[in-house]
């Protein structure tokens, strides 16, 4: 079975702080990602890795950074979190340049910001 | 990626087969349809997949259209654990910002 395993399942920080979200999957995939999810907002992609050491902003990459020092493992990083990156954190991976090739995510992680 | 249309929600009896339509009239050749759920406060799902084809395996079934400008998704024996968001999306090779919309709340109904 494919597996994308987050760290955490939920967290409580404080403003201000720095948070780290980390991803492992399995699976031997190139591309991971990561996603937050708002109701009403739907997936918005953060940031996506198509190899180690890459990295590309997505769609609302502002107050975040990544890291992928190898290819099983692609970290969310928040600088200094604020009250409104309270959200839930979706990290994803798939193979590379394959026709169809399908995204596997993981199980999320609850972050709140206080 | 293309866009997809997705009815706000629906509801299904238990045991009965649940029909999810989808409207991706935007779509280009080398685009596939994708399914996937969202039970509430999970990751979402995998289903299915597909290009031109019909396809199925063990959770449900995918109908595309011969235009390929619409989809249904069938589960065919609904049940309680069925109650999800239903998403459908279309992308392409190396299609990374993949747009994940509304979707549909299905709700199965004992």
């Amino acid at each position: 079975d494919v597996k994308v395993t987050q760290s955490s399942r939920y967290l409580v920080k404080r403003t201000g702080e720095k948070v780290f979200l980390e991803c492992v999957q399995d699976m031997d995939h190139e591309n991971m990602f990561w996603y937050r999810q708002d109701p009403g907002l739907g997936l918005r992609l953060i940031y996506f890795s198509y190899d180690v050491k890459m990295k590309e902003k997505g769609d609302i990459p502002e107050g975040y950074s990544v890291s992928r020092e190898k290819k099983e493992r692609f970290s969310l990083i928040l600088e200094s979190a604020s009250t409104n990156q309270t959200s839930m954190y979706l990290c994803a991976s798939s193979l590379r340049d394959r026709v169809g090739d399908t995204i596997y995510f993981g199980e999320g992680s609850w972050l709140t910001v206080v | 990626d293309a866009k997809t249309t997705q009815p706000t929600s629906m509801d299904c009896a238990e045991g009965r087969a649940a029909n999810l339509p989808c409207n991706h009239s935007t779509i280009s050749g080398n685009e596939y349809v994708y399914w996937y759920r969202q039970i509430h406060s999970q990751g979402p799902q995998y289903i299915i997949h597909g290009l031109k084809n019909n396809e199925t395996n063990e959770m449900a079934s995918l109908i595309i259209t011969e235009d390929r400008k619409s989809s249904t998704l069938i589960l065919p024996h609904a049940t309680l654990r069925d109650t999800a968001v239903y998403y459908c999306i279309v992308r392409s090779t190396g299609g990374f910002k993949t747009i994940f919309g509304a979707g549909t709340r299905l709700f199965v109904k004992a």
